[in-house]
């Protein structure tokens, strides 16, 4: 199986901060790389696919980086409703698996 | 709209069965993919299934498969989890999940407890 390590694991900013999320591979994904947000009580809901594409209704404020083994979820300007947490998942290999998500919060 | 609405979720004694249902509405099922997914409360994700749109290939997470048996309908646009031998370890809530190589749409989810 392809492990996914996100980090960090939680992170704490202020309205209007720029908040970054790794995702590291242990093998090559290619460009595989799936980004979910989940707020407490609801489903995931994808963010971006093939590392960079933003998914339908997504603001413009998240933009992901990345290929091979090391991508990045950025949150360009926090703002409150981006309270949730956040998953990297690979879709280059069977079984599709999950990084151990980012709780991101307001400071 | 894409909708999906997971039922037959609940309460299961160790050792027993259930098989969960997806209702997709608003798209065309018989041309996607179908997953499903679990998340034990407070945890993680963890892939568990998809099955392909006409061919109905199967493949599922090492650790599930042989307990855990997807299908679907395409004619009532049903996606099916089966799961036997239920263990407290798999009290989690199912999610269905469109799949377009990424999992774009996904259902509300369905809480199974598997307890005594």
């Amino acid at each position: 199986d392809i492990q996914m390590t996100q980090f960090p694991s939680s992170l704490s900013a202020s309205v209007g901060d720029r908040v970054t999320i790794t995702c590291q591979a242990n093998r090559d994904v290619k460009k595989y790389l799936s980004w979910y947000q989940q707020k407490p009580g609801k489903a995931p809901k994808l963010l971006l696919s093939d590392a960079s594409n933003l998914g339908a209704g997504v603001p413009s404020r998240f933009s992901g980086t990345g290929s091979g083994t090391n991508f990045t979820l950025t949150i360009s300007s926090l703002q409150p409703d981006d309270i949730a947490t956040y998953y990297c998942q690979q879709y280059d290999n069977i079984p599709r698996t999950f990084g151990r998500g980012t709780k991101v919060e307001i400071k | 709209q894409v909708q999906l609405l997971e039922s037959g979720g609940g309460l299961v004694k160790p050792g027993g069965s259930l098989r969960l249902s997806c209702s997709a509405s608003g798209f065309t099922f018989s041309d996607y993919y179908m997953s499903w997914i679990r998340q034990v409360p407070g945890k993680g994700l963890e892939w568990i299934s998809y099955i392909s749109p006409s061919d109905y290939s199967r493949y599922y997470t090492p650790s599930l498969k042989g307990r855990f048996t997807i299908s679907r309908d395409n004619a009532q646009n049903l996606l099916f989890l089966e799961m036997n031998d239920l263990r407290p370890e798999d009290t989690a809530v199912y999610y269905c999940a469109r799949q377009k190589r990424s999992f774009d749409y996904w259902g509300q989810g369905a809480l199974v407890t598997v307890s005594s």
